[in-house]
């Protein structure tokens, strides 16, 4: 049991495009899903909390116009990174909490390219 | 700023030892130590939640402990495997909430 899963697993783009990632609790309900992101060498950095049925919380220096994030089920996440730029390229990985649970549980990541 | 310190950064052993990594975090707000072993294109697997000071927990050769008032947490690895081969984070969750804060993790290579 929970397992989480993310698509897609790599993406390249061009830059000025949008580009969506989803992330889905696949057996149980996650009220909470985070969001986060892995620079070269660096530790998992939380971009930001999604809370369903209400806004994301962002983490300080995180651009809430740029990544996009929406929750609309107890199972569905989804992170859209609005006119990605090169810089934008990283791994970005997310996690889910069963209700009631200390755990987070995370998907296998997202690696994006921006060219 | 809250900050998670593991080491070594990276260790290589021969199959067989038996190794030990460390974390380090804030001593205070403690609400809960995670530790995880990232496997190369698979998710991280939750090994252990501990969340009281002394917990002692095991799973098969891993074992972890911790001691919440100086602020760490040993995690244990008897008789490695190459299988044990994985990044091991730890993540450190504050009486916030749920949200955890990582460390860079510790990269084992185990060879047979």
């Amino acid at each position: 049991g929970a397992v989480v899963s993310q698509h897609p697993s790599r993406v390249i783009c061009k830059s000025g495009t949008s580009v969506k990632i989803e992330c889905r609790s696949l057996d149980f309900q996650a009220t909470t899903m985070f969001w986060y992101r892995q620079f070269p060498k660096k530790s998992l950095m939380l971009m930001a909390t999604s809370n369903e049925g209400s806004k994301a919380t962002y983490e300080q220096g995180v651009e809430k116009d740029k990544f996009l994030i929406n929750h609309a089920s107890l199972t569905l996440s989804t992170l859209t990174v609005t006119s990605a730029h090169p810089e934008d390229s990283s791994f970005y990985i997310c996690s889910a909490s069963p209700s009631g649970r200390y755990e987070q549980f995370f998907g296998p990541g997202t690696r994006l390219t921006v060219l | 700023i809250l900050n998670v310190e593991q080491s070594p950064q990276s260790l290589h052993v021969q199959e067989g030892d038996s190794t030990n990594f460390t974390c380090s975090f804030p001593s205070s707000n403690f609400y809960a130590l995670h530790w995880y072993r990232w496997e190369t294109a698979k998710s991280p697997e939750a090994l252990f939640v501990m969340t009281l000071n002394g917990d002692e927990k095991k799973k098969g050769r891993i074992s972890a402990t911790l001691n919440t008032k100086e602020g760490y947490s040993y995690l244990y690895i008897k008789g490695s495997q190459p299988e044990d081969s994985a990044t091991y984070l730890c993540a450190f969750g504050t009486q916030a909430g749920t949200v955890l804060i990582f460390g860079k993790g510790t990269t084992l290579s185990v060879s047979s």
